[in-house]
């Protein structure tokens, strides 16, 4: 059973645009809240991550927004940039991380 | 030098054959993951290991054998595999396993079974 959803799958977004990928859980336990940012040819590398305490999260043009009561997150890409083209994951962890399934997203100059 | 460290990076083999996949972690941890990935699906956790101690197994077929001979390094021992097996294999390292925050992972092992 998969403990995070993600969507969309894919997206494309123009140069200077905003990306948003959203998350939804239903585990309570769930008390951590990281995304995970993947290069062609690379492992995941943890990109940011919130605490269910915290409604939002910004660090540079990435920020997290959380809704607890909703047991949903997002991702939000601000002045989205030819190298942010990656494959980004949602996960949440309790004692260990569960990952959503990705979303491609595309940048297009 | 990287901290997760896998090789191979590409392989092929037959369904037949008998390989091996490797990881060496830097960063003095204690827990040693592999992961698959298949397109569009969630990373598949298939074993967790602690100190050398296999503390998790997701039913995964017994035609993936593993191995951790000391915390720094992790083996993937494949044989008899199937076309549906090709993947993109993950390791990974954490700090511990109690409230695991970070996975840090490897570049991966692209495998083809033809």
């Amino acid at each position: 059973q998969q403990q995070v959803k993600q969507s969309p799958q894919s997206l494309i977004v123009q140069k200077g645009g905003i990306s948003i990928i959203n998350c939804a859980y239903e585990n309570t336990a769930f008390d951590y809240f990281p995304w995970y940012q993947q290069f062609p040819g690379k492992g995941p590398a943890l990109l940011i991550a919130i605490r269910p305490d915290v409604s939002e999260k910004k660090e540079g043009r990435f920020t997290i927004s959380f809704n607890k009561s909703a047991k949903q997150f997002s991702l939000h890409i601000m002045d989205s940039q030819p190298g942010d083209s990656a494959t980004y994951f949602c996960a949440a962890s309790d004692y260990k991380l569960s990952f959503g399934a990705g979303t491609t997203v595309t940048v297009r100059a | 030098e990287t901290g997760v460290t896998q090789t191979p990076r590409h392989l092929v083999m037959g369904m037949t054959n008998k390989k091996s996949l490797k990881c060496e972690q830097h960063l003095g941890h204690n827990a040693m993951y592999w992961y698959k990935q298949s397109a569009k699906k969630p990373l598949e956790l298939m074993f967790v290991y602690s100190l050398e101690e296999r503390v998790e197994n997701n039913s995964v077929p017994s035609r993936f054998s593993p191995e951790c001979p000391n915390s720094s390094h992790l083996f993937l021992h494949l044989h008899t595999l199937q076309p549906e097996d090709s993947a993109l294999y993950l390791c990974a390292s954490s700090q511990g396993l109690v409230l695991v925050r970070e996975l840090f992972f490897g570049e991966g092992s692209r495998l083809t079974v033809l």
